[in-house]
């Protein structure tokens, strides 16, 4: 069966440091991979995109790697402040987008 | 409209009752996706259209639960005898294009939600 796997459910860094994120995903051809954000009582929001021929994509200090051999997908925050404390989640492109489970980040000041 | 209108944004109901979701989306977007996420839950998928069609119903829980699109635009979800397992809140999604050939058209913008309490 298909399965998208985000590593823990909860990762809490210092501020300053950098968060990584897993997304792991089984029984998926994804033509692309996206991320998003979501914060309490709010729907998700759209961070960034990958496609399947491009191994990195960075916006400003956002960095998402993507690996089709390991079906897995590194999301990097640098420079982590408490506003990046929030819900992340990983989505997979089929004829339908599906979502992981997230991973609950906290950045401590 | 600017984006995606999701009514009512809070529904309380009685075990039995059948209730009604809407989701207006973005103009010009021809997919539209429903989602229900449980309390400190990721999201479930539960139908996605193009256009008026529902290429995917696969998601819905149960026969309880049914969904229709009109006119390539306002969606209804409607829950019919409510169970409190039912409690969540239910996200409404559109993005300009679908499918998994559609070149990075499917970014989803979502709406905030109809949170639905069944007592």
């Amino acid at each position: 069966s298909q399965k998208i796997e985000q590593n823990s459910e909860a990762l809490n860094i210092q501020e300053g440091k950098t968060a990584t994120l897993t997304c792991n995903y089984t029984n998926y051809s994804p033509a692309y991979l996206q991320w998003y954000r979501q914060d309490p009582g709010r729907g998700p929001v759209f961070l960034l995109l990958i496609r399947e021929n491009e191994k990195e994509k960075r916006k400003e200090r956002l960095k998402v790697t993507f690996d089709t051999t390991l079906k897995q997908s590194l999301f990097h925050i640098t420079a982590s402040q408490p506003a990046d404390s929030a819900t992340y989640l990983c989505a997979l492109a089929s004829w339908d987008m599906r979502f992981g489970a997230g991973t609950r980040l906290t950045v401590k000041p | 409209g600017a984006g995606v209108s999701q009514s009512p944004s809070n529904k309380v109901t009685e075990k039995g009752k059948d209730v009604e979701l809407r989701c207006d989306p973005i103009s010009g977007h021809t997919a539209l996706y429903w989602y229900r996420q449980s309390l400190g839950q990721g999201l479930e998928f539960l139908i996605y259209f193009q256009g008026n069609s529902a290429p995917d119903k696969s998601g819905l829980p149960s026969d309880r639960f049914s969904a229709e699109r009109t006119g390539g635009s306002v969606s209804t979800l409607t829950i019919q005898r409510t169970q409190q397992e039912d409690s969540a809140v239910y996200l409404c999604a559109s993005s300009p294009g679908g499918g998994q050939g559609s070149s990075g058209a499917n970014v989803l913008t979502f709406g905030a939600g109809s949170r639905l309490t069944v007592l």
